[in-house]
């Protein structure tokens, strides 16, 4: 089974803090995405990785950077968080082998921001 | 820019049939996906459907694909109150057949009376 793992289910943060999530698979998936998911508006796409170092910018990706040093772990930065990033953030995998190859969830993070 | 459309709400009662509708703009999608999210959860995958097939019934699930009108539902038999969920649909982006990145929808979020 794929496990992807995020660092924390609920986070309270301030205005203006640097705010790290991670996300760790144990499935030497190439692809790694993070989204946010506000109500009424689904999921939509900040930034996607298909290798280490490498990454692309997805919907909304003002405000966030991202990095993937090692291939099992892709890691959101909110530089200095505002309360308008307050959401759950998902982080997915998907490996490239197949071509019906789907994209796996971990459990969410709830951010707060204050 | 490509888009996919749901409704946000259906109430059903326990036993009863719910068909939940999705509309999607790009018709060189290879694969259709549903998903599930269960309260405080991540995403699950549902069930997925390749573009030349009309239908596809996995138990429970039947998904109905009509390529002309660019429309897919999601029909679950018999349901039941553990079906109350958020459920996403999703379209592969165009040309992302590698990375497999997704065009999600709002959401639909299904309520179940018992």
């Amino acid at each position: 089974d794929v496990k992807v793992t995020q660092s924390s289910r609920y986070l309270v943060k301030r205005t203006g803090e640097k705010v790290f999530l991670e996300c760790v698979q144990d499935m030497d998936h190439e692809n790694m995405f993070w989204y946010r998911q506000d109500p009424g508006l689904g999921l939509r796409l900040i930034y996607f990785s298909y290798d280490v170092k490498m990454k692309e910018k997805g919907d909304i990706p003002e405000g966030y950077s991202v990095s993937r040093e090692k291939k099992e772990r892709f890691s959101l930065i909110l530089e200095s968080a505002s309360t308008n990033q307050t959401s759950m953030y998902l982080c997915a995998t998907r490996g490239s082998r197949r071509a019906q190859e789907t994209q796996y969830f971990g459990p969410g993070t709830r951010l707060l921001v204050l | 820019g490509e888009d996919v459309e749901q409704s946000l709400f259906l109430s059903v009662r326990e036993g009863d049939s719910s068909v939940i509708n999705c509309t999607y703009t790009d018709s060189s999608s290879t694969y259709l996906y549903w998903y599930k999210q269960e309260p405080g959860a991540g995403l699950q995958l549902l069930t997925y459907i390749f573009s030349n097939m009309d239908m596809k019934q996995d138990q429970r699930l039947t998904v109905l694909l009509n390529k002309k009108d660019k429309h897919l539902s999601l029909r679950i038999a018999d349901t039941q109150t553990g079906d109350s969920a958020i459920y996403f649909c999703a379209e592969e982006e165009s040309g992302s057949s590698n990375t497999g990145k997704l065009i999600f929808g709002q959401g639909t979020t299904l309520q179940v009376k018992p």
